[in-house]
C-alpha cells in the first residue's frame, strides 16, 4: 500500500522560514507532487519532484530522498498568504495518473 | 480561457435524491478526474477517465456513476444520495506532455450536504 503522513497543523511567524515534512511507504512511484490550498478553494499546483534532490522555485523550495521515504516542502519569508493548507501527494507507477493524497498540513502564519 | 469549471457551487439533497455535478474544461485536456474531499482526509479518487469514451474506477466509485462522451465534460452523478456523500467534490484535469502528465488543474469545488 501506499501510506503518505503529514503533520496536521504547524505554526510559523511571519518573515521566518518553515519546513513541511511528507512520509511515505511505498514499493515504487513516478514522482511527488506539492499543492497548495487555501481554505475554501481548490488546490493548486507547487512543485513536482522526480529526482532526489532539491527543486527551487522562487521563495518555495521541494526536497525528495527516495531511499528515506520522505520530501520537504520548504517556504522562506513567509507571508500572511501563505497561510493555507500544503498537500503532498505521489504519482503511482502505472499510466493511468491515479494519485494518492496526503492529508495536508495547515499552516498557519502570525504576525 | 475558463480553466476549470464545475457546477453548481452548493447542493443541499434529501437523502434518496439523484443529481449530477457538472465539470467542464476549454483546455482540451485529456485527463480528468473526480474527486471528494473530508475533513482530515485527503482527497480520495472516485472515478477518472483518460480521454474521451474511456472511464475507470478509483479508490471509492461506490453511488456515483460518471460518462465521457466529449473531451471538455465529464459529469459526475449520484444515483441515490446517503448522508455519507456529504463533502466537497473536486473536478480536475491535466494533459500528457512528453509522455508524462502534468500538473493536475483543479475546479473551484461543490459543496454538497446530503440530509
Amino acid at each position: 500500500g501506499q501510506n503518505i503522513d503529514q503533520p496536521t497543523e504547524m505554526t510559523a511567524t511571519e518573515g521566518a522560514i518553515v519546513q513541511i515534512n511528507c512520509t511515505y511507504q511505498t514499493s515504487g512511484f513516478n514522482g511527488l507532487f506539492w499543492y497548495q490550498q487555501h481554505a475554501g478553494e481548490a488546490p493548486t499546483f507547487l512543485s513536482y519532484n522526480v529526482l532526489d534532490g532539491l527543486e527551487e522555485k522562487g521563495r518555495f523550495s521541494s526536497f525528495l530522498s527516495r531511499s528515506k521515504g520522505y520530501s520537504y516542502l520548504l517556504l522562506k519569508e513567509l507571508q500572511m498568504k501563505d497561510s493555507a493548507s500544503y498537500l503532498c501527494a505521489l504519482e503511482g507507477r502505472d499510466s493511468n495518473y491515479q494519485l494518492i493524497w496526503g492529508a495536508g498540513t495547515k499552516l498557519i502564519i502570525k504576525p | 480561457n475558463a480553466g476549470v469549471t464545475q457546477t453548481p457551487k452548493f447542493q443541499v439533497l434529501k437523502t434518496g435524491q439523484s443529481m449530477t455535478l457538472q465539470c467542464a474544461q476549454d483546455m482540451n485536456h485529456e485527463y480528468m478526474s473526480w474527486y471528494r474531499q473530508d475533513p482530515g482526509m485527503g482527497l480520495r479518487l472516485i472515478h477518472y477517465s483518460v480521454g474521451a469514451g474511456i472511464t475507470d474506477q478509483g479508490e471509492v466509485p461506490n453511488g456515483y456513476n460518471v460518462s465521457r462522451s466529449t473531451t471538455e465534460d465529464f459529469p459526475l452523478r449520484l444515483l441515490s444520495a446517503a448522508p455519507s456523500q456529504t463533502s466537497v467534490y473536486f473536478c480536475a484535469s491535466s494533459s500528457r506532455g512528453g509522455g508524462v502528465w502534468d500538473e493536475q488543474f483543479f475546479g473551484p469545488g461543490t459543496r454538497l450536504t446530503v440530509l
